[in-house]
């Protein structure tokens, strides 16, 4: 399976912009990225993903590298509800729903 | 729209003996996904079911075993439990097998001692 690298923590203030970095050197061609996020004592939820092109949506922006190497998952305006745990997964299209979890970003907002 | 919910949310076993889980999927998902988080670590693919059918296997042994309904709810069974068991076990239903899109409950918190 890829893998993808990730800082073990990151801090950031309240209603700054926030860059969570991934690398995932190994990527292949059908391999999607995605991003999900852990709240304390919840289950992951879904953020965004992407195959090539950068992506939007209403919870965060995706920005991929062009040789896909690396990506990057924006939240323009962090909140203190964004505190939570972020994950970069790399999903090949044959892979129907399997997702490998690595160890993810720890994100903390100080107000 | 009512999301993901499992039961029961919290259980204590001692080793040896057999645990089931239950899972509802959200309305309109098709597919159920199970997977076990120990603490301090991220989950961990347990298998899929796609109408009824198991649909992919992570690297769980044989006691690992579920079931899916016709209306698409979902049990996870685990025989024979051992103390590494003991994790949270969450359930993810998505609208079709590939979309990678994934909703998932709150998890059942399972204690083996």
């Amino acid at each position: 399976d890829a893998k993808t690298t990730q800082p073990n923590s990151m801090e950031s203030n309240e209603e700054e912009p926030v860059h969570l970095p991934c690398n995932h050197s190994t990527i292949s061609g059908t391999d999607y990225i995605h991003w999900y996020r852990q709240l304390p004592s919840q289950g992951p939820e879904y953020v965004i993903h992407g195959l090539t092109s950068n992506v939007n949506n209403r919870m965060a922006s995706l920005a991929i590298a062009e040789d896909r190497k690396s990506s990057t998952l924006i939240l323009h305006r962090a909140t203190l509800r964004d505190a939570a745990v972020y994950y970069c997964i790399l999903r090949d299209i044959d892979a129907g729903n399997m997702l490998t979890f690595g160890g993810g970003t720890r994100l903390m907002v100080k107000p | 729209e009512t999301g993901v919910t499992q039961s029961p949310t919290h259980l204590i076993k001692t080793r040896g003996q057999q645990v089931t889980l239950r899972c509802s999927s959200q309305s309109g998902h098709n597919t159920v996904s199970w997977y076990q988080q120990a603490l301090g670590q991220g989950p961990q693919f347990i298998f899929q079911y796609y109408r009824e059918e198991e649909n992919g296997r992570g690297n769980f042994p044989p006691r690992f075993s579920g079931l899916q309904f016709p209306n698409y709810s979902s049990e996870l069974n685990v025989n024979a439990l051992e103390l590494d068991d003991s994790a949270l076990y969450l359930c993810a239903s998505s609208f079709d097998r590939g979309s990678g899109e994934l909703f998932f409950g709150e998890g059942s918190r399972l204690t083996v001692l």
